[in-house]
């Protein structure tokens, strides 16, 4: 079976920093591009970043460049995206998604996982 | 960037009722790489329609998709209570960006 499982959320200060982890199964994680993606409470989807499957190539919002870095270890089998600088308007569900194996920006995020929530308050 | 706006914000519908959803793109969409997403309360989105018109695995054919360019259009042929749930629209890989509409909600009539 197919699955992704988001870690790492939390309560975290204004300017402060916290590390998202996706452990990925059930498929050849090392093919596949990835994503995250993020929900603030009672608005929209918003996406964040995403990367190749080999950790060559990324790319992000704008609300998010030079803040946030997307990672990924194909050993473990695990997406990371490390948040810095975060900000209230970052509070959110974040979810990691799985792209496509076709090499390129060429198919969407098409399996989600449950997401983890991170709330940036003092 | 392009700005993906949804149409209507709100479609009330009672089960059995064809919807029709639009999306409208601010620039063309390369290659119809327009994606529809559902959402329920409390889920994960779940990948209904990618390519503008492919449905993805497992997807019922009561849902279809249409449109190039500017203009597309996600169908639910004849709503089951299932259906009802909010539905994104989503152009993907324009310069390596990603974005979203604002969402649809689909609600009972």
């Amino acid at each position: 079976e197919v699955q992704l499982v988001e870690s790492g959320g939390g309560l975290v200060q204004p300017g402060g920093s916290l590390r998202l982890s996706c452990a990925a199964s059930g498929f050849t994680f090392s093919s596949y591009w990835m994503h995250w993606v993020r929900q603030a409470p009672g608005k929209g989807l918003v996406w964040v970043s995403r990367i190749n499957s080999d950790g060559s190539s990324t790319s992000y919002a704008d609300s998010v460049k030079g803040r946030f870095t997307i990672s990924r270890d194909n050993a473990k089998n695990t997406l990371y995206l490390q948040m810095n600088s975060l900000r209230a308007e970052d509070t959110a569900v974040y979810y990691c998604a799985r792209g496509g194996d076709c090499g390129g920006d060429c198919y969407p995020p098409g399996v989600w996982g449950q997401g983890t929530t991170v709330t940036v308050s003092s | 960037e392009i700005v993906l706006t949804q149409s209507p914000g709100t479609l009330s519908l009672s089960p059995g009722e064809r919807a029709t959803l639009s999306c409208r793109a601010s620039q063309s969409v390369s290659s119809s790489y327009l994606a529809w997403y559902q959402q329920k309360p409390g889920q994960a989105p779940r990948l209904l329609i990618y390519g503008a018109s492919s449905r993805a695995t497992g997807i019922p054919d009561r849902f279809s998709g249409s449109g190039s360019g500017t203009d597309f259009t996600l169908t639910i042929s004849r709503l089951e209570p299932e259906d009802f749930a909010v539905y994104y629209c989503q152009q993907y890989g324009s310069q390596g960006m990603y974005t979203f509409g604002q969402g649809t909600k689909l609600e009972i009539k």
